[in-house]
């Protein structure tokens, strides 16, 4: 079954404590995407990677960091927390074949205290 | 840099009723894509537009990709509850393979 999954699916975590969310596709996509989602300002693209070892800036990358050391895998790193990233979190993968589906994975629910 | 704004943020329908939202870019778009998020839920693929003016159709659901490649619009007719959720449009930049989400449109019905 095609899917992303990610996790964890929920984490209270303190200012300043590293943390890392993991995400990983089945797909053999080649780019692969993370987002935030904000009540009201739907969903902003933090960090996208075209292919291992390729990463690029969204719309909000300050105060996360990305790694693509393999196909399947895009983890979220966010060194030094802070509550302005408290938010809902999703990774996604594309299909650049004719659909060009974006998939997402359920959703990790972040709150930093 | 790119930006795609989505109208109305909220829409009430009355069951039966049809409503369109609208999503327009301030940059040529590469394509544009159509989500669905149900509440508590991740976002659905719902189509993906390619060409200048092309038209879509999904059973009660009609996409529209301008001629100019810059604004699309998403048409449901007679509403049913099943419709509830936000729906999102998000344009691929032609430029840098950026892809920018509108703000959405929550939607409720009223049975």
């Amino acid at each position: 079954e095609a899917q992303v999954t990610q996790n964890p699916r929920y984490l209270i975590t303190v200012t300043g404590k590293k943390l890392t969310v993991t995400c990983s596709q089945n797909m053999n996509h080649e780019y692969m995407s993370w987002y935030r989602q904000d009540p009201g300002l739907g969903l902003r693209q933090i960090y996208y990677s075209m292919n291992v070892e390729v990463t690029d800036k969204g719309d909000v990358p300050e105060g996360y960091k990305v790694s693509r050391k393999e196909k399947r895998n895009f983890p979220l790193i966010l060194e030094s927390p802070s509550p302005n990233q408290t938010s809902l979190y999703f990774c996604a993968s594309i299909s650049f074949g004719t659909s060009g589906r974006q998939y997402f994975g359920p959703g990790t629910r972040l709150t930093v205290t | 840099g790119q930006q795609v704004m989505q109208i109305p943020q909220y829409q009430h329908v009355q069951e039966g009723e049809d409503f369109t939202t609208y999503c327009n870019s301030s940059t040529t778009l590469s394509n544009i894509q159509w989500y669905k998020q149900r509440p508590g839920g991740h976002p659905v693929f719902l189509i993906q537009l390619v060409k200048s003016g092309e038209v879509k159709k999904q059973k009660r659901l009609t996409f529209q990709f301008g001629e100019a490649k810059k604004n699309s619009s998403l048409h449901i007719t007679a509403t049913q509850t099943t419709d509830v959720g936000t729906y999102f449009c998000a344009g691929l930049s032609s430029n840098d393979y950026k892809l920018s989400f509108g703000a959405g449109t929550t939607v409720t019905v009223r049975a």
